[in-house]
Protein backbone atom coordinates (compact mmCIF):
# COMPACT_ATOMS: atom_id res chain seq x y z
CA UNK A 1 0.00 0.00 0.00
CA UNK A 2 1.19 3.88 -0.48
CA UNK A 3 2.23 5.42 2.75
CA UNK A 4 2.50 8.60 1.11
CA UNK A 5 0.04 10.20 -0.97
CA UNK A 6 0.82 13.28 -2.68
CA UNK A 7 -1.46 16.49 -3.62
CA UNK A 8 -2.35 17.61 -6.29
CA UNK A 9 -2.20 15.13 -8.67
CA UNK A 10 -1.01 17.62 -11.32
CA UNK A 11 -0.09 21.16 -10.89
CA UNK A 12 0.89 23.69 -13.96
CA UNK A 13 2.30 26.97 -12.76
CA UNK A 14 3.87 30.13 -14.92
CA UNK A 15 7.78 30.70 -14.48
CA UNK A 16 8.78 32.47 -11.89
CA UNK A 17 5.50 31.37 -9.33
CA UNK A 18 5.83 29.18 -6.66
CA UNK A 19 4.73 25.38 -6.32
CA UNK A 20 3.59 23.89 -3.44
CA UNK A 21 2.77 19.95 -3.14
CA UNK A 22 1.82 18.36 -0.06
CA UNK A 23 2.32 14.41 1.01
CA UNK A 24 0.29 12.85 3.98
CA UNK A 25 1.39 9.72 5.36
CA UNK A 26 -0.22 7.03 7.49
CA UNK A 27 2.02 5.83 10.02
CA UNK A 28 5.44 7.27 12.09
CA UNK A 29 8.44 7.59 10.33
CA UNK A 30 12.13 8.03 10.82
CA UNK A 31 12.51 10.71 7.96
CA UNK A 32 10.37 11.90 4.83
CA UNK A 33 12.42 12.41 1.55
CA UNK A 34 11.23 14.10 -1.68
CA UNK A 35 12.58 13.04 -5.06
CA UNK A 36 12.11 14.65 -8.67
CA UNK A 37 11.51 11.94 -11.59
CA UNK A 38 12.07 13.89 -14.95
CA UNK A 39 10.16 12.35 -17.88
CA UNK A 40 11.72 8.76 -18.55
CA UNK A 41 14.43 8.85 -16.04
CA UNK A 42 15.04 7.71 -12.84
CA UNK A 43 14.66 9.29 -9.46
CA UNK A 44 16.62 12.05 -8.33
CA UNK A 45 17.18 12.87 -3.99
CA UNK A 46 16.27 16.63 -3.67
CA UNK A 47 16.21 16.53 -0.04
CA UNK A 48 15.62 15.01 3.56
CA UNK A 49 14.08 16.10 6.79
CA UNK A 50 14.29 14.15 10.01
CA UNK A 51 11.20 13.34 12.19
CA UNK A 52 12.53 15.69 14.98
CA UNK A 53 13.01 18.76 11.86
CA UNK A 54 9.76 21.17 11.33
CA UNK A 55 11.60 23.20 8.51
CA UNK A 56 14.53 22.82 5.80
CA UNK A 57 15.60 24.84 2.91
CA UNK A 58 17.70 23.78 0.44
CA UNK A 59 18.74 26.33 -2.39
CA UNK A 60 15.13 26.90 -3.84
CA UNK A 61 13.66 24.20 -1.88
CA UNK A 62 11.89 24.39 1.41
CA UNK A 63 9.97 21.41 3.41
CA UNK A 64 8.41 21.14 6.03
CA UNK A 65 7.12 18.02 7.90
CA UNK A 66 3.87 18.09 10.53
CA UNK A 67 3.99 15.14 12.30
CA UNK A 68 1.11 15.74 14.76
CA UNK A 69 -0.88 15.81 11.03
CA UNK A 70 1.18 13.20 9.50
CA UNK A 71 2.10 15.67 6.68
CA UNK A 72 4.79 17.53 4.50
CA UNK A 73 4.82 19.90 1.87
CA UNK A 74 7.49 21.01 -0.59
CA UNK A 75 7.72 24.97 -1.72
CA UNK A 76 10.03 25.38 -4.94
CA UNK A 77 10.55 28.66 -5.20
CA UNK A 78 10.92 31.11 -8.21
CA UNK A 79 10.58 27.61 -10.81
CA UNK A 80 11.63 27.51 -13.77
CA UNK A 81 10.77 25.73 -16.78
CA UNK A 82 13.83 22.99 -15.98
CA UNK A 83 11.52 22.07 -12.54
CA UNK A 84 9.26 20.68 -15.32
CA UNK A 85 9.21 16.90 -13.66
CA UNK A 86 7.30 14.44 -11.16
CA UNK A 87 7.80 15.27 -7.65
CA UNK A 88 7.68 12.23 -5.22
CA UNK A 89 7.52 12.14 -1.49
CA UNK A 90 9.05 8.71 0.44
CA UNK A 91 8.89 8.20 3.84
CA UNK A 92 10.79 5.83 5.84
CA UNK A 93 8.54 4.17 8.14
CA UNK A 94 9.66 3.69 11.97
CA UNK A 95 10.97 0.03 12.73
CA UNK A 96 11.78 -0.90 9.51
CA UNK A 97 14.33 -1.90 7.34
CA UNK A 98 14.72 1.21 6.02
CA UNK A 99 12.73 0.51 2.84
CA UNK A 100 11.36 3.86 1.43
CA UNK A 101 7.66 3.99 0.79
CA UNK A 102 6.82 5.81 -2.60
CA UNK A 103 3.60 8.21 -2.55
CA UNK A 104 1.83 8.61 -6.47
CA UNK A 105 3.40 11.86 -7.36
CA UNK A 106 3.02 15.15 -8.46
CA UNK A 107 3.24 15.76 -12.16
CA UNK A 108 4.66 19.67 -12.14
CA UNK A 109 4.28 21.85 -15.35
CA UNK A 110 6.18 25.17 -15.23
CA UNK A 111 4.93 26.97 -18.06
CA UNK A 112 8.05 29.56 -19.90
CA UNK B 1 31.63 6.78 -11.46
CA UNK B 2 29.15 6.00 -13.62
CA UNK B 3 26.61 5.18 -10.32
CA UNK B 4 23.63 2.66 -10.96
CA UNK B 5 23.50 1.34 -14.31
CA UNK B 6 20.63 -1.45 -15.45
CA UNK B 7 20.30 -3.50 -18.25
CA UNK B 8 18.74 -3.43 -20.51
CA UNK B 9 16.76 -0.19 -20.90
CA UNK B 10 14.18 -1.70 -23.10
CA UNK B 11 12.58 -5.37 -23.79
CA UNK B 12 9.34 -6.31 -25.01
CA UNK B 13 8.73 -10.74 -23.66
CA UNK B 14 5.97 -13.14 -24.89
CA UNK B 15 3.90 -14.05 -21.91
CA UNK B 16 5.49 -17.15 -20.51
CA UNK B 17 9.49 -16.14 -21.48
CA UNK B 18 12.19 -15.13 -19.03
CA UNK B 19 14.78 -12.65 -18.74
CA UNK B 20 16.52 -11.28 -15.99
CA UNK B 21 17.39 -7.81 -15.35
CA UNK B 22 21.30 -6.40 -14.38
CA UNK B 23 21.35 -4.03 -12.23
CA UNK B 24 25.11 -3.01 -11.25
CA UNK B 25 26.57 0.04 -8.80
CA UNK B 26 30.32 1.31 -8.49
CA UNK B 27 29.60 3.46 -5.28
CA UNK B 28 30.36 0.14 -3.19
CA UNK B 29 27.08 0.00 -1.50
CA UNK B 30 25.61 -2.35 1.08
CA UNK B 31 21.58 -1.72 0.09
CA UNK B 32 20.42 -2.76 -3.03
CA UNK B 33 16.91 -2.42 -4.55
CA UNK B 34 14.04 -3.66 -6.99
CA UNK B 35 11.40 -1.10 -7.59
CA UNK B 36 8.65 -1.29 -10.72
CA UNK B 37 6.46 1.98 -11.61
CA UNK B 38 3.33 1.85 -13.03
CA UNK B 39 1.50 4.28 -14.77
CA UNK B 40 -0.20 6.51 -12.22
CA UNK B 41 1.73 5.36 -9.35
CA UNK B 42 5.01 5.81 -7.03
CA UNK B 43 7.13 3.44 -7.22
CA UNK B 44 6.51 -0.17 -4.98
CA UNK B 45 9.29 -2.16 -3.80
CA UNK B 46 9.73 -5.67 -5.33
CA UNK B 47 12.55 -7.03 -3.42
CA UNK B 48 15.98 -5.46 -1.55
CA UNK B 49 19.57 -6.74 0.09
CA UNK B 50 21.05 -5.61 2.80
CA UNK B 51 24.14 -7.20 1.68
CA UNK B 52 26.18 -9.74 -0.46
CA UNK B 53 24.21 -12.88 -0.40
CA UNK B 54 21.31 -11.97 1.53
CA UNK B 55 17.88 -10.63 -0.02
CA UNK B 56 14.58 -10.24 1.27
CA UNK B 57 11.17 -9.95 0.01
CA UNK B 58 9.19 -6.49 -0.10
CA UNK B 59 5.54 -5.04 -0.97
CA UNK B 60 5.12 -7.10 -4.55
CA UNK B 61 7.07 -9.85 -4.54
CA UNK B 62 5.48 -12.25 -6.52
CA UNK B 63 6.59 -13.59 -9.80
CA UNK B 64 9.80 -12.18 -9.84
CA UNK B 65 13.42 -13.59 -8.00
CA UNK B 66 16.43 -11.49 -7.23
CA UNK B 67 20.29 -12.91 -6.48
CA UNK B 68 23.29 -10.55 -5.05
CA UNK B 69 26.08 -13.24 -5.48
CA UNK B 70 28.13 -10.01 -6.02
CA UNK B 71 27.96 -6.78 -3.71
CA UNK B 72 28.00 -4.35 -6.82
CA UNK B 73 25.36 -6.74 -9.10
CA UNK B 74 21.54 -6.86 -7.64
CA UNK B 75 19.72 -9.72 -10.50
CA UNK B 76 16.21 -9.05 -11.07
CA UNK B 77 14.37 -12.57 -12.59
CA UNK B 78 11.24 -12.96 -13.90
CA UNK B 79 10.74 -17.15 -14.71
CA UNK B 80 7.60 -16.82 -16.56
CA UNK B 81 6.33 -13.24 -17.78
CA UNK B 82 2.55 -12.11 -17.66
CA UNK B 83 1.47 -9.06 -18.98
CA UNK B 84 0.77 -8.02 -15.43
CA UNK B 85 4.49 -7.49 -15.15
CA UNK B 86 4.60 -4.99 -17.54
CA UNK B 87 6.62 -1.69 -15.89
CA UNK B 88 9.17 0.27 -15.99
CA UNK B 89 12.00 -1.45 -13.33
CA UNK B 90 14.08 0.39 -11.17
CA UNK B 91 16.73 -0.06 -9.26
CA UNK B 92 18.34 1.77 -6.68
CA UNK B 93 21.15 1.82 -3.81
CA UNK B 94 22.23 3.18 -0.62
CA UNK B 95 25.37 3.22 1.08
CA UNK B 96 24.31 2.34 5.05
CA UNK B 97 21.75 2.12 7.16
CA UNK B 98 22.62 5.29 8.31
CA UNK B 99 22.60 7.11 4.97
CA UNK B 100 18.63 7.12 4.08
CA UNK B 101 19.50 8.95 0.17
CA UNK B 102 18.53 6.31 -2.16
CA UNK B 103 20.44 6.25 -5.71
CA UNK B 104 18.87 5.39 -8.34
CA UNK B 105 19.38 4.34 -11.99
CA UNK B 106 17.79 5.24 -15.12
CA UNK B 107 15.30 2.41 -15.38
CA UNK B 108 14.52 -0.35 -17.47
CA UNK B 109 11.31 -0.27 -19.63
CA UNK B 110 9.26 -3.88 -19.88
CA UNK B 111 6.44 -4.46 -22.45
CA UNK B 112 4.93 -8.42 -21.75
CA UNK B 113 2.83 -9.38 -24.88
Amino acid sequence: SQQGEEDPQALSIQEGENATMNCSYKTSINNLQWYRQNSGRGLVHLILIRSNEREKHSGRLRVTLDTSKKSSSLLITASRAADTASYFCATDPSGSARQLTFGSGTQLTVLP
Amino acid sequence: NAGVTQTPKFRVLKTGQSMTLLCAQDMNHEYMYWYRQDPGMGLRLIHYSVGEGTTAKGEVPDGYNVSRLKKQNFLLGLESAAPSQTSVYFCASRRLLAEETQYFGPGTRLLVL
